[in-house]
């Protein structure tokens, strides 16, 4: 069983919409959680951390995090054309990170 | 951004053969960790360092070596490269291990034919 799971999309948005990333985990002892995006070619550059239930906000993202329920999340709002990326999740239990395969955002103009 | 350099960026190589891929760090940081990337696989721990000659196996260990001599400096060794070893290596560099993001270098394409 993979440590992190993500719908590998693609996910299409139109621009200024919402986009809706998701991420569950399998290891219950997971303390911190990221969100990175990679763009073709490049490499991953962190979006957001967070390691408290609820949810954290900076500028147009937002990660939400659920312990309970394994399951993290990150919103864009107001997408544009520049987000569009492969987006990774990524756990930490310990001093490894595991990450998922990524989804892929297209924000259509 | 994060000082870390890769070199090569890129490199073509033949089965058999060996390879060492660097990862220099300006950071001072404690922890720094070498990835594959692969389609429909994602990001795959190689070997990562905690301190200077502490190193620990990842998820994808077999047929890579690596060596950290000094806090800036991790390498990576291929000592008989094989068509599954083609790939992208990513490098990252971590403060305080779990607690802290990774900052990533910008990756070394390796082929082998």
């Amino acid at each position: 069983q993979k440590e992190v799971e993500q719908n590998s999309g693609p996910l299409s948005v139109p621009e200024g919409a919402i986009a809706s990333l998701n991420c569950t985990y399998s290891d219950r002892v997971s303390q911190s959680f990221f969100w990175y995006r990679q763009y073709s070619g490049k490499s991953p550059e962190l979006i957001m951390s967070i390691y408290s239930n609820g949810d954290k906000e900076d500028g147009r993202f937002t990660a939400q995090l659920n312990k309970a329920s394994q399951y993290v999340s990150l919103l864009i709002r107001d997408s544009q054309p520049s987000d569009s990326a492969t987006y990774l999740c990524a756990v930490s239990p310990g001093n490894q990170f595991y990450f998922g395969t990524g989804t892929s955002l297209t924000v259509i103009p | 951004d994060a000082g870390i350099t890769q070199s090569p960026r890129h490199k073509v190589t033949e089965t058999g053969t060996p390879v060492t891929l660097r990862c220099h760090q300006t950071e001072n940081h404690r922890y720094m960790y070498w990835y594959r990337q692969d389609p429909g696989h994602g990001l795959r721990l190689i070997h990562y360092s905690y301190g200077v000659k502490d190193t620990d196996k990842g998820e994808v260990s077999d047929g890579y070596s690596v060596s950290r001599s000094k806090t800036e400096d991790f390498l990576l060794t291929l000592e008989s490269a094989t068509s599954s070893q083609t790939s992208v290596y990513f490098c990252a560099i971590s403060d305080r291990g779990e607690v802290q993001p990774q900052h990533f270098g910008d990756g070394t394409r390796l082929s082998i034919l």
